[in-house]
């Protein structure tokens, strides 16, 4: 296995329209995280999931989001109604099972978005 | 609030320099990652620790919890170290999976 892959790496839509988003972790890593990063920030942290179930979903996810995990594999985050603000790269990551301090998050190459 | 501040934001060397990079934090951590990002978005960890020191090549984490502050340094620098450099922490407590991300250094090594 390569590492976790995200597809499209680049989006570019009109305002209004609905975009999908997905994330192919690493095989084995049952843990699966979506962060958003805007121009000159860090990146935020949006969602979480521990194998199917979506355990957290960050005050920052507006209704228009939702993500899936339907399988416990991979991951799809859907915007409705894009707006400006939307606008962003939007990373991916996953780590494996194990103690809540000991693992690392291995990330995607992300997909950037940008809504005109 | 939880927030991790890096310093500087901005840096610029010449090569061969040794470069220092900052990170504090407000709050009791779990775990401290230095992550390095290059143009078009690709996150990278370089470190994850919880205590004391780390050492990989030319690169060199510390941490200091009771100051809740660590620092990243890069020894020898080669316009190849050249990206944006992000602190990350996971906080103590019910949700310690997740990272709460600095701004991010921007490095850039001049040959």
């Amino acid at each position: 296995d390569t590492g976790v892959s995200q597809d499209p790496r680049h989006k570019i839509t009109k305002r209004g329209q609905n975009v999908t988003f997905r994330c192919d972790p690493i095989s084995e890593h049952n843990r699966l995280y979506w962060y958003r990063q805007t121009l000159g920030q860090g990146p935020e942290f949006l969602t979480y999931f521990q194998n199917e179930a979506q355990l957290e979903k960050s005050r920052l996810l507006s209704d228009r989001f939702s993500a899936e995990r339907p399988k416990g594999s991979f991951s799809t985050l859907e915007i409705q109604r894009t707006e400006q603000g939307d606008s962003a790269m939007y990373l991916c990551a996953s780590s494996p099972a194990g103690q809540g301090y000991s693992y690392e998050q291995y990330f995607g190459p992300g997909t950037r978005l940008t809504v005109t | 609030k939880n927030e991790v501040e890096q310093s500087p934001q901005n840096l610029t060397a010449q090569e061969g320099e040794f470069i220092t990079i900052n990170c504090s934090y407000s709050v009791g951590i779990s775990a401290l990652h230095w992550l390095q990002q290059h143009p078009g978005g690709g996150i990278v960890s370089l470190f994850m620790l919880s205590s004391g020191k780390k050492k990989h090549g030319r690169l060199i984490a510390t941490i200091n919890i009771q100051e809740k502050h660590s620092s990243l340094h890069i020894t020898a620098s080669h316009p190849r170290d050249s990206a944006v450099y992000i602190c990350a922490v996971r906080y103590s407590g019910g949700s310690n999976y997740k990272l709460t991300f600095g701004k991010g250094t921007l490095l850039t090594v001049n040959p």
